[in-house]
């Protein structure tokens, strides 16, 4: 059980182009969803956090205008980055939580690569 | 504010040595600290979790201890395979600028385990 399901887990594109990824819970709801970044051998860094049919809350330094965030249903949270250029090839990866208390559970992660 | 520092990588050990990856923690109140595990190109999966002082947390062979007097979480596991190889985050419970419950990491340490 608790299975998120996060695609594409890899994308290479032009410089300009704004990329979709999109984080899915498969047999839980989830009412919170978490976007992380992970440069090569370092950490997760938690990007912003939403909660299902609210505006996403976003850590500092996080360009909201940059990376957007729809978190729709219980079920599916999106981030796209916009106008995607080079600095932006990362790791990306979501978690998925059914309540404020309950664990997170992980995607398969996203590797970016802007040209 | 909070924090997890976690020993520098990588570790490198023969099959069946004995793992210890050391992780200490600051933090106000009293969080639940988790180990992470990270295979290449995935996401993270839950190894093991405590959620008050004392608790030992365990799970396929690894285990740790909560313990409050040194702020400390290390990982242990008492015969290592080659299918353990791979980056283990120490993490412990926080709160995000939304005030919603999130994970904050470790650096990560890479395990390799040789035949």
């Amino acid at each position: 059980g608790a299975v998120v399901s996060q695609h594409p887990s890899r994308v290479i594109c032009k410089s300009g182009t704004s990329v979709k990824i999109e984080c899915r819970s498969l047999d839980f709801q989830a009412t919170t969803m978490f976007w992380y970044r992970q440069f090569p051998k370092k950490s997760l860094m938690l990007m912003a956090t939403s909660n299902e049919g609210s505006k996403a809350t976003y850590e500092q330094g996080v360009e909201k205008d940059k990376f957007l965030i729809n978190h729709a249903s219980l079920t599916l949270s999106t981030l796209t980055v916009t106008s995607a250029h080079p600095e932006d090839s990362s790791f990306y990866i979501c978690s998925a939580s059914s309540a404020d208390n309950q664990p997170q559970h992980f995607g398969d992660g996203t590797r970016l690569s802007i040209l | 504010g909070n924090s997890v520092t976690q020993m520098e990588g990588p570790v490198t050990l023969s099959e069946e040595a004995f793992l210890t990856i050391n992780c200490t923690y600051t933090a106000t109140g009293y969080p639940s600290l988790f180990w992470y595990v990270q295979y290449p190109g995935e996401g993270l999966q839950l190894l093991l979790k405590a959620t008050k002082a004392d608790d030992k947390g365990s799970n396929k062979g690894f285990e740790a201890t909560y313990r409050k007097e040194t702020t400390s979480f290390h990982l242990e596991k008492g015969s290592v395979q080659v299918s353990d190889s791979a980056v283990y985050f120490c993490a412990l419970s926080g709160y995000s600028s939304g005030g919603y419950n999130k994970l904050i990491f470790g650096a990560g340490t890479r395990l390799a385990v040789h035949p």
